[in-house]
């Protein structure tokens, strides 16, 4: 079965650092990578995704992430990170190809950013 | 458009009582799922349908039943709830291989 892990379970920051937060997934064949952004009290929203293609991925908010296949990771950075970030975020991945539906998320990291 | 509803937004059920958790999209979606999210766990499946009239298990699915009978709805059934079951619900709705999910905004439930 596949598996996603995301290594840090709160992050903190101060404005204007950077950030980079880990993800690897468990799975051998083709997989379809997603990043989702929970603001508190609200649902999850994508960030991000990878489907195939430049392996370096440009979502919302001013977020990318870089795909490496050797590492089974896809890791999401920021360069410069603002209060409004403050946020949980899940890593998900979801087998490429026809019929295919599920979702498996990591257990999600807290960033948290301090003015 | 409204994309994913979820209602009811709050519940409180006591141990034993049944409840239906209610999911509607108005995208023509095929595919539908339950989440529950619990803290430092993620988000785990229950149950998904990839269309109507059709439903399988995710990863907990004990202690809940769905049913799929048209494209837009597919609720959440708690039979006889637990304090196991206190969660926050999220369901999604997406089409197939080249899309992303889109979750509605969640009922939290609270059995005590």
């Amino acid at each position: 079965a596949q598996s996603v892990s995301q290594h840090n379970h709160h992050v903190i920051l101060s404005e204007a650092a950077s950030l980079e937060l880990g993800c690897n997934y468990s799975y051998g064949g083709t997989v379809n990578l997603f990043w989702y952004v929970q603001y508190p009290g609200q649902h999850l929203q994508l960030l991000l995704k990878y489907f195939s293609g430049d392996p370096l991925v440009k979502g919302i908010k001013g977020f990318e992430a870089e795909f490496i296949k050797s590492k089974f990771s896809f890791n999401l950075r920021k360069p410069s990170v603002q209060w409004s970030d403050t946020a949980e975020y899940f890593c998900a991945v979801r087998l490429s190809g026809a019929g295919s539906y599920q979702l498996t998320f990591g257990k999600g990291t807290k960033l948290s950013v301090i003015p | 458009n409204a994309g994913v509803t979820q209602t009811p937004k709050f519940q409180v059920l006591k141990t034993g009582q049944s409840m239906t958790l209610q999911c509607a999209q108005d995208m023509n979606h095929e595919y539908m799922s339950w989440y529950r999210q619990d803290p430092g766990m993620g988000l785990r499946l229950i149950h998904y349908s990839v269309g109507a009239g059709i439903t399988d298990q995710g990863e907990v699915p004990n202690g809940y039943n769905v049913s799929r009978s048209t494209t837009e709805d597919f609720p959440l059934r708690l039979l006889s709830a637990a304090p196991s079951q206190t969660s926050v619900y999220f369901c999604a709705s997406s089409l197939p291989n080249t899309d992303t999910q889109y979750f509605g905004p969640g009922t939290r439930l609270t059995v005590l």
